[in-house]
């Protein structure tokens, strides 16, 4: 595996389900981010984590509760959402420190709420 | 209050012609500036940037400028080719405590017609 990658690529879930959401970096970088993407909303930083540690919440909704074992993984665990959650989440990773300014993406994953 | 603004949501080109897209943004404290390009079914991925201290950066078939005092920025790709179709997202970044904060654009729809 190369990149960021995301799991699974779709998801539906009922208002009472609780998932998860994965994401792995295999570019050895020390930030990772989740945001979210909406119908013609322009993409919204969630939750940054900066050599594992959270950085930024950028008031979301307790329930979406992400999590950093480790610089290479981040996971969203989804409870109790709500359908005006249903949207494009987007995993992005970058090297903070180096001077590299650009966001490595991931494919993203598309959740439905019934 | 949407710092980053794409007021195009779709551009159509002739393949060879010039390809312009815009952004403008409202928060003086951006200090570099970024283009993604999005096809369906994948995550953005870079695509050029330039740091609020230039006016041009030129990278093959692409070129962004940038009007601090109109607080404007733009893409421009020529000649255009069919590939380049994809959503293309404006994006600024404000440097915070070591790890980037990015806001986006809504993006727009390029559409190369060979």
């Amino acid at each position: 595996e190369t990149g960021v990658t995301q799991t699974p690529r779709h998801l539906v879930m009922g208002m009472t389900n609780k998932k998860s959401l994965k994401c792995e970096q295999h570019l050895g970088h020390n930030a990772m981010y989740w945001y979210k993407q909406s119908a013609k909303k322009p993409l919204e930083l969630m939750f940054v984590y900066s050599l594992e540690e959270r950085v930024e919440n950028n008031s979301v909704p307790s329930r979406f509760s992400p999590e950093c074992p480790n610089s290479s993984h981040l996971f969203l665990h989804l409870h109790t959402l709500q359908p005006e959650d249903s949207a494009l989440y987007l995993c992005a990773s970058s090297q903070e420190g180096t001077g590299l300014d650009e966001q490595f993406f991931g494919p993203g994953t598309r959740l439905t709420v019934l | 209050d949407q710092q980053v603004k794409q007021n195009s949501p779709s551009l159509s080109v002739q393949e060879g012609r010039i390809s312009i897209l815009n952004c403008d943004y409202t928060n003086s404290m951006f200090d570099y500036f970024l283009w993604y390009k999005k096809y369906p079914a994948e995550g953005p991925t870079f695509l050029i940037s330039i740091s609020s201290i230039k006016d041009k950066n030129e990278d093959g078939r692409f070129t962004v400028f940038l009007n601090k005092s109109a607080k404007h920025l733009s893409l421009h790709i020529v000649p255009s080719q069919p590939g380049d179709s994809a959503v293309y997202f404006c994006a600024a970044r404000v440097s915070d405590g070591g790890y980037q904060k990015v806001t986006f654009g809504t993006g727009t729809k390029l559409q190369v017609i060979p």
